[in-house]
C-alpha cells in the first residue's frame, strides 16, 4: 500500500536554507511533487522530480531523491518570510492516485 | 483561460441536508478528481475521473458520489450530509504529470 510521511514542524530563520524531508513506501511511484499551501488558499506545485532522476534543482529549491531509501527532500535556499506555509510532498502511482504527506508547517523567523 | 474553478467557496450545512458542490475547468483535461483535506492528514482522494462518462473511486467514497457527463464539469455531491464530512474539497486535474489544483471549498456540516 501506499503511504507517505512528512515531520509535522520546521522553525527556520530568514535567510537561513530549510530542508523538509519526506518517506514514501510505494516502489512503483512515477513522479514525487512538493505543493505549497499558505493560510486559506489551494495548493501550489513547486517541483516534481521523475523516479529515475536523483535531484532536481530549480532557482532556490533542490529536491533530492533517494530511492532506495525511498527518502525525498526539498532544499529551500535563503529562506524567506514569503517562505511560511505547509508544504506537502505526494507520490504519483500507476493507479491514476496521487498520495499526499500530512504534511509540514514551515515557520521562517525574521 | 480560468484553470479549474470551484463553488462556492464556502458552505454551512446542517446534518442530513444534500448539496453539490461544483468543480470545472477549461484546460479540455480528461482527468479529473476530488479530494478532501482534514488537519494533519494531508490530502485524500474521494473519487476520480478519468473521461466523460467514467468514474471510479478513490480511498475515501462513502458518503459521496459523482458524475461525469461533460470534460468539463466533475461535481460532487453529498446525499445527506453529516458531520464527518466537514471538511475543505479541492478539485484536480491532470494532464501528463502535472495535477492543477482548484482554490477549494470550505464546508461545515453542523
Amino acid at each position: 500500500g501506499e503511504d507517505v510521511e512528512q515531520s509535522l514542524f520546521l522553525s527556520v530563520r530568514e535567510g537561513d536554507s530549510s530542508v523538509i524531508n519526506c518517506t514514501y513506501t510505494d516502489s512503483s511511484s512515477t513522479y514525487l511533487y512538493w505543493y505549497k499551501q499558505e493560510p486559506g488558499a489551494g495548493l501550489q506545485l513547486l517541483t516534481y522530480i521523475f523516479s529515475n532522476m536523483d535531484m532536481k534543482q530549480d532557482q532556490r529549491l533542490t529536491v533530492l531523491l533517494n530511492k532506495k531509501d525511498k527518502h525525498l527532500s526539498l532544499r529551500i535556499a535563503d529562506t524567506q518570510t514569503g517562505d511560511s506555509a505547509i508544504y506537502f510532498c505526494a507520490e504519483s502511482t500507476a493507479g491514476n492516485k496521487l498520495t499526499f504527506g500530512g504534511g509540514t508547517r514551515v515557520l521562517v523567523k525574521p | 483561460n480560468a484553470g479549474v474553478t470551484q463553488t462556492p467557496k464556502f458552505q454551512v450545512l446542517k446534518t442530513g441536508q444534500s448539496m453539490t458542490l461544483q468543480c470545472a475547468q477549461d484546460m479540455n483535461h480528461e482527468y479529473m478528481s476530488w479530494y478532501r483535506q482534514d488537519p494533519g492528514m494531508g490530502l485524500r482522494l474521494i473519487h476520480y475521473s478519468v473521461g466523460a462518462g467514467i468514474t471510479d473511486q478513490g480511498e475515501v467514497p462513502n458518503g459521496y458520489n459523482v458524475s461525469r457527463s461533460t470534460t468539463e464539469d466533475f461535481p460532487l455531491r453529498l446525499l445527506s450530509a453529516a458531520p464527518s464530512q466537514t471538511s475543505v474539497y479541492f478539485c484536480a486535474t491532470r494532464e501528463g504529470y502535472g495535477y492543477t489544483f482548484g482554490s477549494g471549498t470550505r464546508l461545515t456540516v453542523v
